[in-house]
């Protein structure tokens, strides 16, 4: 089993629609967790960092659950320019690694 | 400098070669990582430095795989005897010290092995 896992989709959604990604994770000694959002052929860039008791940007909304062991992305009146993938990640311990999922795609249909 | 430069952007090689990847960390950044991914792939960890030492060095894949870096400034990624499933974008990232959220990203290198 993989220590972060995410449904690699594609999500093929229209303009304007609600959309959520999930991601597991297996080490439960992980401390932070991040989405980050990578375009084609570029590099990852940070999204959000995922709080414990879940947090907001703007149409954006991270989420924990340490019990189940998994964070979840939830974008609101999706956009054309919100296509891209989207990489959940998670660092376990003070070295700074993180274990990347291998993403979602998100297409986002006029 | 502004951000995380990584070097050649693109490398095309034949099998059995070697070759270097660098990367530039932003100017006082401490912690340094690379790591490798695959076409419709995550990114897979390789090796963390912290200064010139390197704690975490558990996702090399092989030991044809290594790394340095000189004290707290630019580090090499070194595949030897490249094979074609080394074909990959080397990413590195950099961060102020060794945990910090402020991870940045270099654009990465693009490695095809022909």
């Amino acid at each position: 089993r993989k220590e972060v896992e995410q449904d690699p989709g594609p999500f093929n959604v229209p303009e304007g629609a609600t959309v959520a990604f999930n991601c597991t994770y297996s080490n439960s000694a992980s401390q932070s967790f991040f989405w980050y959002r990578q375009d084609c052929r570029k590099e990852p860039k940070l999204l959000m960092s995922v709080y414990s008791s879940g947090n907001e940007d703007g149409r954006f909304t991270a989420q924990l659950n340490r019990a189940s062991q998994y964070i979840s992305l939830l974008i609101r009146d999706s956009k054309l320019s919100d296509s891209a993938t989207y990489l959940c990640a998670v660092k376990a311990g003070n070295t700074g690694k993180l274990i990347f999922g291998q993403g979602t795609t998100l297409q986002v249909k006029p | 400098g502004a951000g995380v430069s990584q070097s050649p952007s693109n490398k095309v090689t034949e099998k059995g070669k070697d070759v270097e990847l660098r990367c530039d960390p932003i100017s006082g950044h401490t912690a340094l990582y690379w790591y490798r991914q695959r076409l419709g792939q995550g990114l897979e960890f390789l090796i963390y430095f912290q200064g010139n030492s390197a704690p975490d060095k558990s996702g090399l894949p092989s030991d044809r795989f290594s790394a340095e870096r000189t004290g707290e400034s630019v580090s090499t990624l070194t595949i030897q005897r490249t094979q074609q499933e080394d074909s990959a974008v080397y990413l590195c990232a950099s961060s102020l010290v060794a945990g910090n959220r402020d991870y940045t990203f270099g654009s990465g290198t693009r490695l095809t092995v022909v």
